[in-house]
């Protein structure tokens, strides 16, 4: 893997479904790995920032893993609100100065 | 809740003309980033600042490119020849202290670039 990826590219979920998105990364010069949810309008606002092999976080009903070895993370959203309804951005960090290498998101709509 | 602002929100101009985004960020950050997204494509790296200086930038931040933080508030992204393909959405972001131990991003809700 040569850049960040994320799947799927959009997803269509009904209120109270549980959903969750992959994060491909390069395992090379890993340093950390962001999650942003971004919001139409608004700015991108930090969710998870994952350093360890095995890291698990949880915000609410937000979780994510990580596997630094393989190169990916997973993020969960148990029981979708359409208040969800965002595109959601992985990030690899590279080194310590901030240089974040984006995915293209996950559009995630929630239908009341 | 402290935030970051961005000013302009939108700017359109005309090819080949200077053209300056402003950013506050959270009083008490250390370090200053610009990012962009040009429409469609992945939020891209420009460059960082800590200590009055540019740490790290990428490839697209070329000698079209400066920054600056005149002031010890504002952090100016500078474009001095804008052309058609720098259109994009613009952020800043800062972050309070790099020891070592990642820390999350704070982003502005951008400023996006029009160039005709």
């Amino acid at each position: 893997i040569l850049n960040v990826e994320q799947s799927p590219q959009s997803l269509h979920v009904q209120e109270g479904d549980s959903t969750n998105f992959t994060c491909s990364f390069p395992s090379s010069n890993f340093y950390a790995l962001h999650w942003y949810r971004w919001e139409t309008a608004k700015s991108p606002e930090a969710l998870f920032v994952m350093t360890l092999n095995g890291d698990e976080k949880k915000k609410g009903r937000i979780s994510a893993t990580l596997n630094t070895k393989e190169g990916y993370s997973y993020l969960y959203i148990k029981g979708s609100q359409p208040e969800d309804s965002a595109t959601y951005l992985c990030a690899k960090e590279r080194g310590s100065q901030g240089n974040l290498i984006f995915g293209k998101g996950t559009k995630l709509s929630v239908k009341p | 809740e402290p935030e970051v602002t961005q000013t302009p929100s939108h700017q359109v101009t005309q090819m080949g003309q200077e053209v300056i985004l402003r950013c506050v960020p959270i009083s008490n950050h250390l370090y200053f980033y610009w990012y962009r997204q040009i429409l469609g494509q992945k939020v891209e790296f420009l460059v960082s600042f800590y200590n009055n200086e540019i740490s790290e930038k990428s490839e697209i931040f070329d000698d079209q490119f400066s920054v600056e933080r005149p002031d010890g508030s504002n952090f100016t992204l500078k474009i001095r020849s804008t052309k058609l393909e720098d259109s994009a959405m613009y952020f800043c972001a800062s972050v309070h202290v790099r020891t070592g131990v990642p820390g999350e991003l704070f982003f502005g809700e951008g400023s996006r670039l029009t160039v005709l």
